[in-house]
Formats: structure tokens, C-alpha cells, sequence
């Protein structure tokens, strides 16, 4: 069970780039990086998904180094509607008790 | 296009009481799951759910929690004598399949007095 582990919370201002980092120090072969995003009152949003090195979508780019011990979730430019909890999991598959959503990021975009 | 949607938005019940929670997924998604998210807490995994048939229930707490998909569509959560500690967030997600992304509903949340 690939446990992860990221910063309880985090503030930033409008503008700004906002970089989470999660630790995965014991990422299987098989396993994929997945992030997703929560408002207040609303379940969990798809971010991204990676393997390794480096995926980019309309929302966000995620960072993997090459040992995967590690990612980095990137959103460019946030505003304050991005202010939500992020969750960083690791997992063969996108389902069951091995993919798990820990406490999560929570994320503080300040104008 | 209509999202997940679960029903009711808020239960209040009573200790030992038995309730049931719905959820009409994304049409055409085969695959369903069931989460538990408590305050400060991020979700739970309960059951997932493949078609009609439970894939993986490791999930469910005990004996007391039950879910049903029998046309492989909506999907009711059962939770008999309900007890203060039941009290969350529960959660519906489905997906294309097993292994794409998952879509989540609003929640229901639970409140056992």
C-alpha cells in the first residue's frame, strides 16, 4: 500500500503559481499518480493522472522525477476560485481500498 | 450533460434506525463507487461497484452497511441500526470503467442524533 504524504495546507495569492508536492516513497512499479480537487460541499474532481516525467493539461502539470518518489501538482496563475483541498494518490488502479485519499492539501488563495 | 447525482442531500435519523441512500450515476457509466468522508477528512473508499455486481467491498465497515446496483445503473447505499459514528459525507462516483477517472456527486450527509 503506496502511502503518500503532502502539506496540510498552503496559502497563496492571486497570480501566483502554486506548486504541492506529495511523497510517495513507496510507489509500486505499477502504480499511477492521480490528483483530485475538492470545493466545500462538492465531491472530489479529476485533476490529472501521470506515470512519470511530465503531464500537462487545461488545468494543471504534474511533475514526476525519475526515482517517482515524489510528484509535484502545478496550477499556473491561480485565482481565488482554486482555493479547494488537493489530493494527492498513488495506485494501480482507480479504485478500491489501495487507492486512498489521505487528509489532502488545503490550498488558500488570497487576494 | 447531467452529472452524479445523489438523493437524499441531508438525513437526519436516529440511533438504530435504518436508512437508505441513492445514487443515479452518469448514464452509460458502468462503473459505481461508494465513499464515507468524515470532517477534515479526505474520502473513504466503501464499494465499488462493476455493472450489477460488487467488484470490491473491502471497503464496508461491518456487517451493519449493504449496497445494491441491481440494473447495473442507480444504486442504493443501506445502513441497518445506524449508529452516532456513521455520521458523514457519503459519496457517490462512477466511472467509464474501472480504472478511468472517477465523477462524484454532491454527497448525502448523514446525521445520526
Amino acid at each position: 500500500l503506496a502511502k503518500t504524504t503532502q502539506p496540510i495546507s498552503m496559502d497563496s495569492y492571486e497570480g501566483q503559481e502554486v506548486n504541492i508536492t506529495c511523497s510517495h516513497n513507496n510507489i509500486a512499479t505499477n502504480d499511477y499518480i492521480t490528483w483530485y480537487q475538492q470545493f466545500p460541499s462538492q465531491g472530489p474532481r479529476f485533476i490529472i493522472q501521470g506515470y512519470k516525467t511530465k503531464v500537462t493539461n487545461e488545468v494543471a502539470s504534474l511533475f514526476i522525477p525519475a526515482d517517482r518518489k515524489s510528484s509535484t501538482l502545478s496550477l499556473p496563475r491561480v485565482s481565488l476560485s482554486d482555493t479547494a483541498v488537493y489530493y494527492c494518490l498513488v495506485g494501480e488502479h482507480n479504485y478500491g481500498q489501495n487507492f486512498v485519499f489521505g487528509p489532502g492539501t488545503r490550498l488558500s488563495v488570497l487576494p | 450533460g447531467a452529472g452524479v447525482s445523489q438523493t437524499p442531500s441531508n438525513k437526519v435519523t436516529e440511533k438504530g434506525k435504518y436508512v437508505e441512500l441513492r445514487c443515479d450515476p452518469i448514464s452509460g457509466h458502468t462503473a459505481l463507487y461508494w465513499y464515507r468522508q468524515s470532517l477534515g477528512q479526505g474520502p473513504e473508499f466503501l464499494i465499488y461497484f462493476q455493472g450489477t455486481g460488487a467488484a470490491d467491498d473491502s471497503g464496508l465497515p461491518n456487517d451493519r452497511f449493504f449496497a445494491v446496483r441491481p440494473e447495473g445503473s442507480v444504486s442504493t447505499l443501506k445502513i441497518q441500526r445506524t449508529e452516532r459514528g456513521d455520521s458523514a459525507v457519503y459519496l457517490c462516483a462512477s466511472s467509464p470503467g474501472g480504472d478511468n477517472e472517477q465523477f462524484f456527486g454532491p454527497g448525502t450527509r448523514l446525521t445520526v442524533l
